[in-house]
């Protein structure tokens, strides 16, 4: 059983500019939510994705997208980079979506300039 | 929305005292409770979660308590070594709709001193 991955590991990009982060889920697990995690602060819940739809979503503006896959791999999307999205993106996985336990990748740490 | 608020934001014990980390949450239906703790640079890591039927939850050498009256839970960390020294979070899920939204608390940095 493999656990929940992410890429790129780091990243630098300008304000304006549009990034994409990617996630693959632990094996067996059909549900992925991405969380924001600000330096010193604990993770603000994005989105999450079940059988490839978007079943929820927090506080946070249209750029802010994602997609998932067949294969229940994710994807989150932001536009029009600011210098505030720099923060660690966290993506973690869970059985279905009725199952509350959810299980973290390692993050993309991102940094906008 | 729910509100999860923790303290103390810094811990600092000696090996071998027990640590003691409490959340209070603000939306009575929420019934999921997990703990995460996070090293650095690392991914959090779930270490204990309760939910709203149980009282209290033991695992060697870590329980999670609830009180769902006053709406606070607490992580107990008995003989800490220094290896427990990392940022913990707390955590609450209301089900229904909100299923798999986790909202955090702002979390504590435990350090264990030698």
């Amino acid at each position: 059983e493999t656990g929940v991955t992410q890429s790129p590991t780091h990243l630098i990009k300008t304000r304006g500019q549009q990034v994409t982060l990617r996630c693959s889920s632990q094996s067996g697990h059909n549900t992925v939510s991405w969380y924001q995690q600000a330096l010193g602060q604990g993770p603000q819940f994005i989105f999450q994705y079940y059988r490839e739809e978007e079943n929820g979503r927090g506080n946070f503006p249209p750029r802010f997208s994602g997609l998932q896959f067949p294969n229940y791999s994710s994807e989150l999307n932001v536009n029009a980079l600011e210098l505030d999205d720099s923060a660690l993106y966290l993506c973690a996985s869970s059985l279905e979506y009725l199952s509350e336990t959810q299980y973290f990748g390692p993050g993309t740490r991102l940094l906008v300039l | 929305g729910e509100n999860v608020e923790q303290h103390p934001s810094t811990l600092s014990v000696q090996e071998g005292d027990s640590a003691v980390i409490k959340c209070t949450y603000s939306d009575s239906a929420s019934n999921y409770f997990p703990w995460y703790k996070q090293e650095l640079g690392k991914r959090p890591q779930l270490i204990i979660d309760i939910r709203s039927n149980v009282g209290e939850k033991k695992d060697q050498r870590i329980a999670v308590t609830l009180n769902k009256t006053a709406k606070h839970f607490s992580l107990h960390i008995t003989e800490t070594q220094p290896e427990d020294s990392a940022v913990y979070f707390c955590a609450a899920s209301s089900g229904g709709t909100s299923y798999g939204k986790l909202t955090f608390g702002q979390g504590t940095i435990l350090t264990v001193h030698p």
